[in-house]
């Protein structure tokens, strides 16, 4: 079925090293949307991109939407102890389509470990 | 204003048995999901609901089910559990929006561990 491929997996860095993952989709997005799962947590929303070469940061935190709105990356800088965690994509498939499924389908997830 | 709540957070239950999970949304939020996460498998899509409404289920067997109340509360329950069922379930509430699926809220989840 159709899927959100994302990679890395995992990532280990030393702390003030950057990291970046990314998530692709064999299909045009109407948007995407990012969160993050710190271990033993649940998923928190950080933020939903919606247009073609979108670019929005948050403090350390670039998110990036393909022109062909099929990629998105997430690019940390100097990456933090408060960093680690799990760092999910997720979209609804069959939203461009007109018809919502009323439903994410999310990545596997990039699971970053911050070495201090 | 309060977040999702789910009950209980861990419950561990044997083969063959059942078990009910609840979920109460944020207030004002009328869409509700679920998903279940393990190592393997990751995030994947149970169901969701609106006005007491199944819009959408993802590829469960039958043995999930669930069902939203009128306060928009929801439970989600597994007959005839299986080892491969434990995993953590976790509910989402979302306002619903017209033109995006909306950012979804979710809860600590529920641990269960089929023994």
């Amino acid at each position: 079925g159709q899927q959100v491929m994302q990679i890395p997996q995992y990532q280990h860095v030393q702390e003030g090293e950057d990291f970046t993952t990314y998530c692709n989709s064999s299909t045009t997005l109407s948007n995407i949307q990012w969160y993050k799962q710190r271990p033993g947590g649940h998923p928190v929303f950080l933020i939903q991109l919606v247009k073609s070469g979108e670019v929005k940061k948050q403090k350390r935190l670039t998110f990036q939407f393909g022109e062909a709105k099929k990629n998105s990356s997430l690019h940390i800088t100097a990456t933090q102890t408060t960093d680690v965690g799990t760092y999910f994509c997720a979209a609804d498939l069959n939203r461009y389509s007109g018809a919502g499924s009323y439903q994410l389908t999310f990545g596997k997830g990039t699971k970053l470990s911050v070495i201090p | 204003k309060a977040g999702v709540t789910q009950t209980p957070r861990y419950l561990i239950k044997t083969r063959g048995q059942q078990v009910t999970l609840s979920c109460s949304p944020i207030s004002g939020h009328r869409s509700v999901s679920w998903y279940q996460q393990t190592p393997g498998q990751g995030l994947q899509f149970l169901f969701e609901y609106f006005s007491e409404t199944q819009r959408n289920k993802g590829n469960f067997p039958g043995r999930f089910s669930g069902r939203q109340f009128s306060n928009s509360r929801s439970e989600m329950n597994v007959s005839t559990l299986e080892l491969g069922d434990s995993a953590l379930y976790l509910c989402a509430s979302s306002l619903v929006q017209r033109t995006n699926t909306g950012e979804l809220f979710f809860g600590e989840g529920s641990r269960l561990t089929v023994l």
